[in-house]
């Protein structure tokens, strides 16, 4: 999988790979974090989160790993579909309140 | 329960302009947030008001405003539109507490020429 930076990465793979698609968040008072997918024209559509008590949840073929040492988060997807094919944003829950701050994405091309 | 609906879904205005953009959120959710999507920027914060007050604001330019209503229905105003204001503005609810899922409208599509 791609790190998230100032652009945008691409991670492509075929039908029925495991994906992996990483972030690294910024700050380390940090204590929640989202994936979201967004689809070409759509809003960005809850994925899965994680709260910082926890390194590992799983979803129905997603699971989101925390490393909180390297302030790392990854999102995996077990037997990947064409339909998965979108732009991947984590964000994470920094300020009081519900504000979210965003990474970058990561472009996800999965191919039949 | 229906989802985050925002309208129009596509705007188009010329420099100097100003627009007015609508959101009204999930059913029981109090809190509405607003960002700013560009593929420079990706997706920034703008505001977040939650019970009618500004909770939380960003780092954008006073010509960036918002208010909320009793019913939690939300309105975002550009005053003075630049052509850099072009962007896909997502509006996102949730009821209003940390660690907390915000769920996103489909945004709406502004141009500015």
């Amino acid at each position: 999988g791609e790190s998230v930076g100032l652009h945008l990465p691409t991670l492509s793979v075929q039908e029925g790979d495991n994906s992996i698609i990483n972030c690294a968040y910024s700050n380390s008072a940090s204590d929640y974090f989202i994936w979201y997918k967004q689809e070409s024209g759509k809003g960005p559509q809850f994925i899965i989160d994680i709260r910082s008590n926890m390194d590992k949840r799983q979803g129905q073929r997603v699971t989101v790993l925390l490393n909180k040492t390297v302030k790392h988060l990854s999102l995996q997807i077990a037997a990947t579909q064409p339909g998965d094919s979108a732009v991947y944003f984590c964000a994470e829950n920094i300020t009081p309140g519900s504000t979210l701050t965003f990474g970058k994405g990561t472009m996800l091309l999965v191919s039949p | 329960k229906a989802g985050v609906t925002q309208t129009p879904r596509y705007l188009i205005k010329t420099r100097g302009q100003q627009v007015t953009l609508s959101c009204s959120p999930i059913s029981g959710h109090r809190s509405v947030s607003w960002y700013q999507q560009t593929p420079g920027q990706g997706l920034q914060f703008l505001f977040e008001y939650f019970s009618e007050t500004q909770r939380n604001k960003g780092n954008f330019p006073g010509r960036f405003s918002g208010r909320q209503f009793s019913n939690s229905r939300s309105e975002m105003n550009v005053s003075t539109l630049e052509l850099g204001d072009s962007a896909l503005y997502l509006c996102a609810s949730s009821l209003g507490n940390r660690q907390e899922t915000q769920y996103f409208g489909p945004g709406t599509r502004l141009l500015v020429l």
